[in-house]
């Protein structure tokens, strides 16, 4: 099925460990979006690509780095988890009418 | 800066209506959307509209745009127990269409 895809869907860290998280999108889209949603705080953008070769920093970029590997592929990295990353993390490209597409989110424990 | 606020919680009897407001402070928002997320999974777009109209209806979604006052609503009519999840309003912000979301509105539909 079309969409976005992301992996893994669950991850547990200790502090100080580094991940990668992967996304990528069949659609073609241009844009592309890292969100974290935590309880009560809705979601909050850590990164985003309005196209290939272009990533800006979001509402809550620090402790993250991104990677626009190519139109399909947006990676997120923590190169040195904490517990404050502890999250659930979303990504999504947008498409018609500028509406997202998200993929099924990574929850992400760091202990 | 950007700001989308929404009331946390509501329940309803299955049958009735449910109204779900928000508020936003960009007037310059482009598109205002309502997105839907079941428990564990991640959202999805239920309806959007466009900043120039004051209402659209799908089925039996409703959205009422208010732009003088910058409140959106979101109306389920004959709300079913399938309709409980939780409901995030959101503005599209910028050049980049990055989205603000509300921090959601946990529906409760009731047998």
């Amino acid at each position: 099925n079309a969409g976005v895809t992301q992996t893994p869907k669950f991850q547990v860290l200790k502090t100080g460990q580094s991940m990668t998280l992967q996304c990528a999108q069949d659609m073609n889209h241009n844009s592309m979006y890292w969100y974290r949603q935590d309880p009560g705080m809705g979601l909050r953008l850590i990164y985003y690509s309005a196209s290939e070769g272009t990533t800006d920093k979001g509402e809550v970029p620090n402790g993250y780095n991104v990677s626009r590997l190519n139109k399909r592929e947006f990676s997120l990295r923590l190169e040195s988890a904490a517990p404050s990353q502890t999250s659930v993390y979303f990504c999504a490209s947008m498409g018609e009418n500028y509406g997202y597409t998200f993929g099924s989110g990574t929850r992400l424990t760091v202990v | 800066g950007e700001d989308v606020e929404q009331s946390l919680f509501l329940s309803v009897r299955e049958g009735d209506s449910s109204v779900i407001n928000c508020t936003y402070t960009d007037s310059s928002s482009t598109y205002l959307y309502w997105y839907k997320q079941e428990p564990g999974a991640g959202l999805q777009l239920l309806t959007y509209i466009f900043s120039n109209m004051d209402m659209k209806q799908d089925q039996r979604l409703t959205v009422l745009l208010n732009k003088k006052d910058k409140h959106l609503s979101l109306r389920i009519a004959d709300t079913q127990t399938g309709d409980s999840a939780i409901y995030f309003c959101a503005e599209s912000s910028g050049s980049s269409y990055k989205l603000i979301f509300g921090s959601g509105t946990r529906l409760l539909v009731r047998p």
